[in-house]
C-alpha cells in the first residue's frame, strides 16, 4: 500500500515568510509524529497526534511553530516568520498501533 | 540527561563481508528499540525493530541484539551489499512516553566494491 507521502518536497522561502508543511499518513495508522533533522544529524521530536486526544507539542522549539491534524488523516506543520536557523529536513511519520513508525520522505526547507 | 548514542561515526567494509552497527542507549526504561536505514535524500526506512522481551530477532540479513544488562544494542548485516551503504540509526522508545522515539546521530557505513 502507500506509504507516508509529504509535500512540497522542497521549500525555498524568504526569512520572516510563513510556511505550511503537509504529511499523509499512511491510511488506518492513528499516531502521527513530526521530527525535524538538520543537516548530518539525527532526528530532533517536534509533535505528536494520537486519535483524538490532546496532541504533545513538548518538542516545539518556539511559539513560532504549531501543528494541525484532521482526525486521523492529513497533518500540517505551520512555521511563522521563518528564520535561517529553521532551515533544515521536516519528516513525517505514522504509527499503527503498538507498530514502529514510518517515515514520509520529509520536506527540505531553505530558509534564506 | 538520557540519550542514545552510537560508537563510531562511520563504518567502511568489504563487499560479502558482515556488517556490525553498535549502539549505546542510557535510559533503563526503554522497552522498544528500532533500527532505521536513511539514504541520502530520503527518509528513515525502518529495518527491525526488538522489544526489551527479547534478546534477539532476526530478519531478512539482518539481525538485532539486544544486551539490556548493558545496555548495547547492535545491528548486524550479513554479506554486506553496495545498496547498504547508508546511515543507520538506533532509536528507542521510553515506556509511556508516547512512543516518541530518541534517535542516535546516526553511523555511515560504506561498503567497499
Amino acid at each position: 500500500g502507500a506509504g507516508v507521502s509529504q509535500s512540497p518536497s522542497n521549500k525555498v522561502t524568504e526569512k520572516g515568510k510563513d510556511v505550511e508543511l503537509r504529511c499523509d499518513p499512511i491510511s488506518g495508522h492513528t499516531a502521527l509524529y513530526w521530527y525535524r533533522q538538520s543537516l548530518g544529524q539525527g532526528l530532533e521530536f517536534l509533535i505528536y497526534f494520537q486519535g483524538n486526544s490532546a496532541p504533545d507539542k513538548s518538542g516545539l522549539p518556539s511559539d513560532r511553530f504549531s501543528a494541525e491534524r484532521t482526525g486521523e488523516s492529513v497533518s500540517t506543520l505551520t512555521i511563522q516568520r521563518t528564520q535561517q536557523e529553521d532551515s533544515a529536513v521536516y519528516l513525517c511519520a505514522s504509527r499503527s498501533s503498538g507498530g514502529a513508525q514510518y517515515f514520509g520522505p520529509g520536506t527540505r526547507l531553505l530558509v534564506l | 540527561g538520557e540519550s542514545v548514542g552510537l560508537h563510531l561515526p562511520t563504518l567502511s567494509v568489504q563487499e560479502g563481508d558482515n556488517s556490525i552497527i553498535n549502539c549505546a542507549y542510557s535510559n533503563s526504561a526503554s522497552d522498544y528499540f528500532i533500527w532505521y536505514k536513511q539514504e541520502s535524500g530520503k527518509g528513515p526506512q525502518f529495518i527491525i525493530d526488538i522489544r526489551s522481551n527479547m534478546d534477539k530477532r532476526q530478519g531478512q540479513r539482518v539481525t538485532v541484539l539486544l544486551n539490556k544488562t548493558v545496555k548495547h544494542l547492535s545491528l548486524q548485516i550479513a554479506a554486506t551489499q553496495p545498496g547498504d551503504s547508508a546511515v543507520y540509526f538506533c532509536a528507542e522508545n521510553i515506556a509511556g512516553a508516547n512512543s516518541k522515539l530518541t534517535f542516535g546521530k546516526g553511523i555511515t557505513l560504506s561498503v567497499r566494491p
